[in-house]
C-alpha cells in the first residue's frame, strides 16, 4: 500500500507571497496528480506528472516531480485570493489504484 | 457532453438500509472509480473498474459492491448501511491511455447514515 503525505496541512499566506506545498509518497508510482477542491465542490484536475523531472505550469501554479526522491511539489507564485482552496496530490501505482494525500488547506489573505 | 454525473446529490439512510449510488460518464472512458471523502483523510479508493465486466477492490471496499455492465455506468451499492459509511462519495473516470490520463470527477453524493 502506498502512503502519500502532504505538508503543510494548513497554509495561510499573504497575497503576493510565494510558497510551496510538498507531497511525498512511499513506494513506486508511475503518475502523480494535483487537484484543487473548493468548499462543498468536486475535485478539479490541475496537473498530471508522468516522468522524473516533469514540470508543468498553469498561471501562478507550477508542479514538479522527482521520482527518485518520491517527491512532488506545487509552487505558488504571487498568491492571490482566488487560489484559496484545498489542494490534493494523488499517486497512482501500477494496477490502477490511486492514493490521495490528506490535502493542504490554503487561505490567501490580503 | 455532461462529463461525469452522479445521483442522488444528497441521501439520508437509516442503519441497515441498502441503496445504490449512480454514476455515469459520456466520455467513453475505460477507467471508472469510486472514492469516499472523510474530513482530514483525503479521498480513499473504494472500488474501480478498467472496463465493462471488470471490477476490483480499492483501499476500503468493505460494505460496498460494484458492477460494470456497460462502459458508461458504474453504480455503487451499499448493502447494509452503517453510520461509519456517512461520507461524501465521488465517482471519477479517465482514459487508460493517452489524453494525459486526467481523472474527471463527478459532483459527489453526500450520504448520511443515522
Amino acid at each position: 500500500e502506498l502512503k502519500v503525505e502532504q505538508n503543510p496541512l494548513f497554509l495561510s499566506m499573504q497575497e503576493g507571497k510565494n510558497y510551496t506545498i510538498y507531497c511525498n509518497y512511499s513506494t513506486t508510482s508511475d503518475r502523480l496528480y494535483w487537484y484543487r477542491q473548493d468548499p462543498g465542490k468536486s475535485l478539479e484536475s490541475l496537473f498530471v506528472l508522468l516522468s522524473n523531472g516533469a514540470v508543468k505550469q498553469e498561471g501562478r501554479l507550477m508542479a514538479s516531480l522527482d521520482t527518485k526522491a518520491r517527491l512532488s511539489t506545487l509552487h505558488i507564485t504571487a498568491a492571490v485570493h482566488d487560489l484559496s482552496a484545498t489542494y490534493f496530490c494523488a499517486a497512482r501505482v501500477p494496477g490502477n489504484q490511486f492514493y490521495f494525500g490528506t490535502g493542504t488547506s490554503l487561505t490567501v489573505i490580503p | 457532453n455532461a462529463g461525469v454525473t452522479q445521483t442522488p446529490k444528497f441521501q439520508v439512510l437509516k442503519t441497515g438500509q441498502s441503496m445504490t449510488l449512480q454514476c455515469a460518464q459520456d466520455m467513453n472512458h475505460e477507467y471508472m472509480s469510486w472514492y469516499r471523502q472523510d474530513p482530514g483523510m483525503g479521498l480513499r479508493l473504494i472500488h474501480y473498474s478498467v472496463g465493462a465486466g471488470i471490477t476490483d477492490q480499492g483501499e476500503v471496499p468493505n460494505g460496498y459492491n460494484v458492477s460494470r455492465s456497460t462502459t458508461e455506468d458504474f453504480p455503487l451499492r451499499l448493502l447494509s448501511a452503517a453510520p461509519s459509511q456517512t461520507s461524501v462519495y465521488f465517482c471519477a473516470s479517465s482514459p487508460l491511455l493517452g489524453q494525459g490520463y486526467e481523472q474527471y470527477f463527478g459532483p459527489g453524493t453526500r450520504l448520511t447514515v443515522t
